[in-house]
């Protein structure tokens, strides 16, 4: 069956340190993988995007890995604040038009 | 400024009764979906639509009906509402497919007595 997993857990780190999540998926073969960013009661806001035959992509503290042999995608962010807690999203962007989001991971940066 | 509208923000309404949400965006976009979001289960797509006048299902589907007549406004019906229903809906927008950023709007939190 097709399924798309993240951390289930919450993840909890300290200010300053690199939070890592993991996006997997099987049985998917997406053009595109995406990131959001979701705050409570509000709408998902997007952060990155990554091509199938890119290996990695940056945008100031964030990064994206895409291994579509591993079929697994690894979301950073460096240097956490606690403005950077929120529940994160991956979402694998297929060829025939859908956009299939993960259960989301809640990330909760503390000082 | 550009942004995606649903209306109302907060609904409660009985099983049965019929409703529509609306949601309209100002980008000229051609791609929009709507999301269900119910914990632990994230964002699952009900409908997507390419363009005008062409709408297709997404993973949950069943008991909603959509429309696109007009390229700004994608609305989405509920004929007879159930209590599984009950949600959170989020409507998006992409300037096309493959590869673009979805702008979501702020949210439909629907309940069904």
């Amino acid at each position: 069956s097709q399924k798309i997993e993240q951390n289930s857990e919450a993840l909890n780190i300290q200010e300053g340190k690199t939070a890592t999540l993991t996006c997997n998926y099987t049985n998917y073969s997406p053009a595109y993988l995406q990131w959001y960013r979701q705050d409570p009661g509000r709408g998902p806001v997007f952060l990155l995007l990554i091509r199938e035959n890119e290996k990695e992509k940056r945008k100031e503290r964030l990064k994206v890995t895409f291994d579509t042999t591993l079929k697994q995608s690894l979301f950073h962010i460096t240097a956490s604040q606690p403005a950077d807690s929120a529940t994160y999203l991956c979402a694998l962007d297929l060829w025939g038009g859908k956009l299939i989001f993960g259960q989301g991971t809640e990330l909760s940066v503390k000082p | 400024e550009a942004q995606v509208t649903q209306n109302p923000r907060y609904l409660i309404t009985v099983t049965g009764k019929k409703l529509t949400v609306t949601c309209s965006q100002n980008m000229n976009h051609e791609y929009m979906s709507w999301y269900r979001q119910d914990p632990g289960l994230g964002l699952r797509q009900i409908y997507y639509s390419m363009n005008v006048e062409v709408t297709d299902k997404g993973d949950v589907p069943e008991g909603y009906k959509v429309s696109r007549k007009e390229k700004r406004n994608f609305p989405l019906i509920l004929e007879s509402p159930s209590p599984n229903q009950t949600s959170l809906y989020f409507c998006a927008s992409n300037v096309d497919r493959y590869g673009t950023e979805a702008f979501f709007g702020q949210g439909t939190r629907l309940t069904v007595v």
